[in-house]
C-alpha cells in the first residue's frame, strides 16, 4: 500500500544549525510529494512540494528533492531560526486518487536561541 | 473570509451523543477533504467531495460517520453515537481542483473530546 515514514522527533537544534528531517515513501506509480508545517496554535500549511522525480521544492530556505531511486523526500534547511519551531509532516498524494493526502506521523522541531 | 474555517473549534461530547462539525471552504474551491488526526499522529483521510458529490468515503471508520456537502460549498461531518475512540482533531481542507499537485488549504480543525 501507500505509506510515508518520517524520522521520529522531537528534534532539538540550536539557532543557525543545519536541519535534516528524513522522509521515505512507499507508493505505486509516481505520487506527488509534499511537506506541510504546523506552527504552534495554527493549522497545517503547505511548505513545499514536488510533483515528479528529480524536482526540487523550496520555500522559506527549506528544500526537498524528489528522489525516485531512493523513494525519499528529505527536508533540509541550512540555518534554522527559532521561528522554524513547529511540527513538520511529509505527505504524498497517491496516483489514481482524487488527491487525498497520506501523511507521516510528523516530526516536532524545537529551535533554541 | 480568506481561509478555510471550521466550527466549533472545540467540542466535548458524552459517549453516545451525536455531533455535527462544520467546514466552510475557500469560496470557489471544488474539492473538499475531511481528515482525522489522533494525538501525536499525522492526519488520516476520511472522505472527499467534488462539488456536492461525495466521490470517496473509503476512510470513514464506521457507519456512524456521515458527511455531506449539499450545495457544493459548506460541508458537515456528523458522528452518531460517539465513542471514546472518536476523540481526535477533525481537519477540513479544500483545493481549487482535483489535480494531484494542487495545494490543499487546511482549516484550524475541530478538537472533539468524547467523555
Amino acid at each position: 500500500g501507500n505509506s510515508v515514514t518520517q524520522m521520529e522527533g522531537p528534534v532539538t537544534l540550536s539557532e543557525e544549525a543545519f536541519l535534516t528531517i528524513n522522509c521515505t515513501y512507499t507508493a505505486t506509480g509516481y505520487p506527488s510529494l509534499f511537506w506541510y508545517v504546523q506552527y504552534p496554535g495554527e493549522g497545517l500549511q503547505l511548505l513545499l512540494k514536488a510533483t515528479k522525480a528529480d524536482d526540487k521544492g523550496s520555500n522559506k530556505g527549506f528544500e526537498a528533492t524528489y528522489r525516485k531511486e531512493t523513494t525519499s523526500f528529505h527536508l533540509e534547511k541550512g540555518s534554522v531560526q527559532v521561528s522554524d519551531s513547529a511540527v513538520y509532516f511529509c505527505a504524498l498524494s497517491r496516483v489514481g486518487s482524487q488527491g487525498n493526502l497520506i501523511f507521516g506521523k510528523g516530526t516536532k522541531l524545537s529551535v533554541k536561541p | 473570509g480568506a481561509g478555510v474555517s471550521q466550527s466549533p473549534r472545540y467540542k466535548v461530547a458524552k459517549r453516545g451523543q451525536d455531533v455535527a462539525l462544520r467546514c466552510d471552504p475557500i469560496s470557489g474551491h471544488v474539492s473538499l477533504f475531511w481528515y482525522q488526526q489522533a494525538l501525536g499522529q499525522g492526519p488520516e483521510f476520511l472522505t472527499y467531495f467534488q462539488n456536492e458529490a461525495q466521490l470517496d468515503k473509503s476512510g470513514l471508520p464506521s457507519d456512524r460517520f456521515f458527511a455531506e456537502r449539499p450545495e457544493g460549498s459548506v460541508s458537515t461531518l456528523k458522528i452518531q453515537r460517539t465513542q471514546q475512540e472518536d476523540s481526535a482533531v477533525y481537519l477540513c481542507a479544500s483545493s481549487l481542483d482535483r489535480s494531484l499537485g494542487d495545494e490543499q488549504f487546511f482549516g484550524p480543525g475541530t478538537r472533539l473530546t468524547v467523555l
